[in-house]
């Protein structure tokens, strides 16, 4: 059973620059949840996509947008890329319904130049 | 916003010994959850609570659900090098039960063989 896989592992971009990142959910899970990591810090909740719509979104810019697919895979988008963006990027997936506990995948390794 | 904090941020501690750590928060959580974050790695969920007072242990870790709703401790016994890693408190905001966590800052354990 395949947990939450994430790709690409690393990705190094410029300034201004626009990025895809991708996340399989693990088998069951339907909800998907983006998270934001720098170095030393906890994950940041960017937003949460269930029923293929944005249901919840943390405090990030417009730059930071999504998409889920009908099979509940997801991908984050984010455009005009600053220094600052530079972190680890985790997706997060779980089943619908209160009190489920999500599942991290590993993340992807964003390095802005 | 809520936050949570951890302490302590970091510890160094030889093998074999036991292990104390906290988190707190200004404001109530239904749900507290302990996450562990290897290098490199996405968290890895270890132990949920979900009721006040509530203790729940899985192996060597054992956490509790304070009975004011706003702390939750992890304990370790019995340490060994593979416990070393980053240490996470997590848990969705308010009496929601959705897909956003907010994390702690996280307390580093580093052991000693």
């Amino acid at each position: 059973d395949a947990g939450v896989t994430q790709s690409p592992t690393h990705l190094i971009k410029t300034r201004g620059q626009q990025v895809t990142l991708r996340c399989s959910p693990k088998s069951g899970h339907d909800t998907v949840s983006w998270y934001q990591q720098a170095l030393g810090q906890g994950p940041q909740f960017i937003f949460q996509y269930y029923e293929e719509e944005e249901r919840q979104r943390g405090n990030f810019p417009d730059r930071f947008s999504g998409h889920q697919f009908p099979n509940y895979s997801s991908e984050l988008n984010v455009n005009a890329l600053l220094l600052g963006d530079s972190a680890l990027y985790l997706c997060a997936s779980r089943r619908g319904g209160a009190g489920q506990p999500q599942h991290f995948g590993d993340g992807t390794r964003l390095s802005i130049l | 916003g809520q936050q949570l904090n951890q302490s302590p941020q970091s510890m160094f501690i030889q093998e074999g010994e036991d292990v104390s750590m906290n988190c707190t928060s200004s404001s109530i959580f239904n749900t507290w959850l302990w996450y562990k974050q290897d290098p490199g790695e996405g968290p890895v969920l270890l132990i949920a609570l979900y009721k006040a007072g509530e203790l729940t242990s899985n192996g060597r870790l054992t956490a509790q659900f304070g009975i004011t709703r706003k702390d939750s401790f992890l304990n370790i016994s019995a340490s060994i090098p593979s416990d070393v890693g980053i240490y996470f408190c997590a848990g969705p905001p308010g009496s929601s039960n959705t897909g956003k966590l907010i994390f702690g800052q996280g307390t580093t354990l580093q052991v000693k063989p």
